[in-house]
């Protein structure tokens, strides 16, 4: 069956711009992840959604990262007046029911890099 | 907090010899823990898990690990290198629940020398 698919694989903005990524996760996952991938931070877990919430945005790095999922299925990760810091792999897995034990399934990612 | 410290940025082995990646966790709670693997310009790929029961776990491509309570490890181990197994591969703990996502060493660069 598809696996969790991501788009754009590769985005390259200036520094200022709003970019978009977006996440497709597995069909029937409830639980959807987020996480930054790079060389300076490793990976970096940011949000969780359980359906189409989100109990905890703390992970999120700043105001300027958010994130929506809409229909229990795709989700958005918007970061607006982009740095050179974004610059990183964004990384989006699902899991069936989102508990401790689930296993995660990722995407292949979304390369950001801001100019 | 939980953290993973996964020792050596770089392990490199020759084809066939044993390959062991260490790992170690804080964990205030009994900790879930996985191993995950990244070929290049891919997603991550489980390749085991630990969550209760037997302490040796044995996953794909012929890999094992065993959670260790007393040490506070899981370092994964294959018995033969193969060249395929160049990868970069990641130790991750879940212990407050899924909703805090997995928590990651910085990983192990695998190199399989021929």
């Amino acid at each position: 069956g598809a696996g969790v698919s991501q788009s754009p694989s590769n985005k390259v903005t200036e520094k200022g711009k709003d970019v978009e990524l977006r996440c497709d996760p597995i069909s029937g996952h409830t639980a959807l992840y987020w996480y930054r991938q790079s060389l300076g931070q490793g990976l970096e877990f940011l949000i969780y959604f359980q359906g189409n919430s989100a109990p905890d945005k703390s992970g999120l790095p700043s105001d300027r990262f958010s994130a929506e999922r809409t229909g229990g299925s795709v989700s958005t990760l918007t970061i607006q007046r982009t740095q050179q810091e974004d610059s990183a792999v964004y990384l989006c897995a699902s899991s069936v029911s989102g508990t401790s034990t689930d296993t995660q399934y990722f995407g292949p990612g979304t390369r950001l890099t801001v100019l | 907090a939980q953290s993973v410290t996964q020792l050596g940025s770089h392990v490199s082995v020759s084809e066939g010899a044993l390959v062991l990646l260490r790992c170690n966790y804080s964990s205030s709670v009994p900790p879930y823990l996985f191993w995950y693997v990244q070929y290049p310009n891919q997603g991550l790929q489980l390749l085991l898990k630990y969550t209760t029961g037997a302490t040796l776990v044995k996953g794909i491509n012929g890999f094992e690990a065993e959670f260790k309570k007393s040490e506070t490890s899981f370092h994964l181990t294959k018995p033969s290198a193969h060249m395929s197994d160049a990868a970069e591969y990641f130790c991750a703990v879940s212990d407050k629940g899924g909703a805090d996502g997995l928590t990651f060493g910085k990983g192990t660069h695998l190199i399989i020398q021929p």
